[in-house]
C-alpha cells in the first residue's frame, strides 16, 4: 500500500532533550516535506526536500533540522526542543512539487 | 511574499445545501493550486488545478481556477455530514523547485443533519 509512515504517533519529552521524528515513504517520490499544525495558525511548512541531499527552508524552520540521505527517508530533528515546539507534525511526499502531496498520519509532540 | 487567503473561514450549513469555498493567492511563478480536505487526521488530496477555466470534478465536489483573477473555488453540492472538515488550498512555490507550500488558513465546514 502506498503510504507515508511517521513515527512515533505520540511523544512527550522534556525541554532540551534531543529527539528525532522519522518519516518514510514507499512511493519513490522525489519531494518530501515537514509541516506543523497549530490552532489558529494553520498548517505551516518547516522544511522540504527536492531529492537526496537537497533540502530547503519552509516558513518556520527555526529550531529544526532535517536530512535526506536516502530517497525514502526524511527525518525531522529537534536538537533542543522547547515548549513552543509542542504541536501536531505531518510529513508528506509528492512526485513533484506541483503535484499533490500524500500526508503521513501525524505525530503529536508535547514538550514540557 | 507568497500570500494565500481563504474565505469564508467558517461555514455552517444543513445537509443538501450547496457550498462554495474561495481561495485567492498571490505567488510568483504560479504552476498549480492544490486543494485538500482535513478531517480529524491528516489532510487528504482533492484536486490539482493548473489551467484556467477547466473544471475538475469528483463526485459532488468540483473546482475551478481563474489564473487571471488569481483565485480558485471549490464547490460541494448536496452536502452531507461527512463533508464536515477543514478545506485547505495551497499553491506550490519556491523558485523553480516548487517545493515550498504555503497553505491558506482553511475553511471550516460544518454540515448539520
Amino acid at each position: 500500500e502506498a503510504q507515508v509512515t511517521q513515527n512515533p504517533r505520540y511523544l512527550i519529552t522534556v525541554t532540551g532533550k534531543k529527539l528525532t521524528v522519522t518519516c518514510s515513504q514507499n512511493m519513490n517520490h522525489e519531494y518530501m516535506s515537514w509541516y506543523r499544525q497549530d490552532p489558529g495558525l494553520g498548517l505551516r511548512q518547516i522544511y522540504y526536500s527536492m531529492n537526496v541531499e537537497v533540502t530547503d527552508k519552509g516558513d518556520v524552520p527555526e529550531g529544526y533540522k532535517v536530512s535526506r540521505k536516502e530517497k525514502r527517508n526524511f527525518p525531522l530533528i529537534l536538537e533542543s526542543p522547547s515548549p513552543n515546539q509542542t504541536s501536531l507534525y505531518f510529513c508528506a511526499s509528492s512526485l513533484s512539487g506541483v503535484h499533490g502531496y500524500t500526508f503521513g498520519s501525524g505525530t503529536r509532540l508535547t514538550v514540557v | 511574499e507568497d500570500k494565500v487567503v481563504q474565505s469564508p473561514l467558517s461555514l455552517v450549513v444543513h445537509e443538501g445545501d450547496t457550498v462554495t469555498l474561495n481561495c485567492s493567492y498571490e505567488v510568483t511563478n504560479f504552476r498549480s493550486l492544490l486543494w485538500y480536505k482535513q478531517e480529524k487526521k491528516a489532510p487528504t488530496f482533492l484536486f490539482m488545478l493548473t489551467s484556467s477555466g477547466i473544471e475538475k470534478k469528483s463526485g459532488r465536489l468540483s473546482s475551478i481556477l481563474d489564473k487571471k483573477e488569481l483565485f480558485s473555488i471549490l464547490n460541494i453540492t448536496a452536502t452531507q455530514t461527512g463533508d464536515s472538515a477543514i478545506y485547505l488550498c495551497a499553491p506550490p512555490t519556491g523558485g523553480t523547485s516548487y517545493g515550498k507550500l504555503t497553505f491558506g488558513q482553511g475553511t471550516i465546514l460544518t454540515v448539520h443533519p
